[in-house]
């Protein structure tokens, strides 16, 4: 059974700061899937990340995998208020079913 | 843009009353989905459809549950005696082509209150 762990759950930083949150998964997957959501919202899709190594860029995030590791890192640079969200990575399974991690709740403060 | 459209956006109802979710896919797509979310966890797969049938279910997905397509453009999800715990967002989602290919649309979801 694929496992999709995230760390932290819970980050609070300084606009300004950079940041990086972790998605670990435990089987081989096709693809890997970053996605945001504000309270009580849908899912945005930030990132579809589809071979090793690959690395997306889009303003202050930045997402790359490691399938080799199945590891993948999204990565903040400077921080600013407007990203306070929950954050989810999510792998593509059989079926193209997705597993998703935890989240991680970023609060980012004045 | 296309987007799947998700019907009521929040319903209230009475433990052990059926409820049915609607959802509209976008027009060209062929795998779907529905997810849920109870409230501050993670989102959690229900069941994948493609060709007029379940691809996967988890367990989850007990006997209580039911999908299905219509009419060719609807995709319903059906409860048939809702328990308090079945109380969270269920999103919808599509997708137009199978698995490692396409990317996947959610919709805004349906909030579901079991009283």
């Amino acid at each position: 059974e694929l496992k999709v762990e995230q760390n932290p759950l819970f980050l609070s930083m300084q606009e300004g700061k950079n940041y990086t949150i972790y998605c670990n998964y435990s089987t081989t997957s096709d693809r890997l899937y970053w996605y945001r959501q504000d309270p009580g919202k849908s899912l945005e899709s930030l990132f579809v990340l589809l071979s090793n190594g690959a690395v997306k860029q889009e303003g202050r995030l930045m997402a790359s995998l490691d399938t080799k590791a199945r590891l993948s890192t999204l990565h903040i640079t400077a921080a600013v208020h407007d990203l306070s969200a929950t954050y989810f990575c999510a792998v593509e399974g059989t079926a193209s079913k997705l597993t998703f991690g935890t989240g991680t709740r970023l609060q980012v403060t004045l | 843009e296309p987007e799947v459209t998700q019907t009521p956006s929040h319903q209230v109802t009475q433990m052990g009353q059926e409820v049915i979710l609607r959802c509209v896919p976008i027009s060209n797509h062929l795998y779907f989905y529905w997810y849920r979310q109870i409230l501050g966890q993670k989102v959690e797969f229900l069941v994948s459809f493609y060709n007029n049938e379940i691809s996967e279910k988890s367990e989850i997905f007990d006997d209580q549950f039911s999908v299905e397509r219509p009419d060719g453009s609807n995709f319903t999800l059906k409860i048939r005696s809702t328990k308090l715990e079945d109380s969270a967002m269920y999103f919808c989602a599509s997708k137009a082509s199978g698995r490692g290919t396409g990317e996947l649309f959610f919709g805004e979801g349906s909030r579901l209150t079991v009283l």
